[in-house]
């Protein structure tokens, strides 16, 4: 039960693209297409931005994308805005029923 | 409006025991998979555990396995998490979210949290 691994950090300026790894196995994120992705503020409760490697809950800005490939899925942030600054969190499904959570990415809009 | 609130938390000696409780609303609650996730001061989400529908699959992060039980009461619409032999790694907040249908469903909607302190 190793986290996925996400970079410590990323950033980029408004306006901008950058785009947020998450590294697994073939056991969670390479083994199935349950990816998500949350964005967490500062003394927030986590929010989902993407299910499912690339599905957008509803109100969640088209800005956000997500895709997969192998072992790696990764979450792209177009067109940076200033609240888009916030940690990010991965999870996979990792099969018997577990979840695995990535590091965390802080991202900041420069 | 679906609402998680947790309850429970607090300061604990190390070795002590908690029980926290996440009442929930504005959904049928039997109908899904709930999670505990924790996340330590200043650090990273982390899975603790999950229940099934019919509370019969209780699945554990190795770092809480047999010490900790999960449990629910889809009269009480209720959420339980059991904590014995606390340590002070045990310490951070605990939210409790809603997962889907299934053991693979992501989790849409989480609590506020609940802070439990395991320290001397």
């Amino acid at each position: 039960q190793s986290a996925l691994t996400q970079p410590p950090s990323a950033s980029g300026s408004p306006g901008q693209s950058v785009t947020i790894s998450c590294t697994g196995t073939s056991s969670d994120v390479g083994g199935y297409n349950y990816v998500s992705w949350y964005q967490q503020h500062p003394g927030k409760v986590p929010k989902v931005m993407i299910y499912e490697v690339s599905k957008r809950p509803s109100g969640v800005p088209d800005r956000f994308s997500g895709s997969k490939s192998g072992n790696t899925a990764s979450l792209t942030v177009s067109g940076l805005q200033a609240e888009d600054e916030a940690d990010y969190y991965c999870s996979s499904y990792a099969g018997s029923d577990n979840l695995l959570f990535g590091g965390g990415t802080k991202l900041t809009v420069l | 409006e679906v609402q998680l609130v947790e309850s429970g938390g607090g300061l604990v000696q190390p070795g002590g025991s908690l029980r926290l409780s996440c009442a929930a609303s504005g959904f049928t609650f039997s109908n899904y998979w709930m999670h505990w996730v924790r996340q330590a001061p200043g650090k990273g989400l982390v899975w603790v555990s999950c229940v099934n529908r019919a509370a019969s699959i209780r699945p554990y992060a190795d770092s809480v396995k047999g010490r900790f039980t999960i449990s629910r009461d889809n009269a009480k619409n209720t959420l339980y998490l059991e904590m014995t032999s606390l340590r002070a790694e045990d310490t951070a907040m605990y939210y409790c979210a809603r997962g889907g249908p299934y053991s693979s469903g992501h989790i849409d909607y989480w609590g506020q949290g609940t802070l439990v302190t395991a320290s001397s």
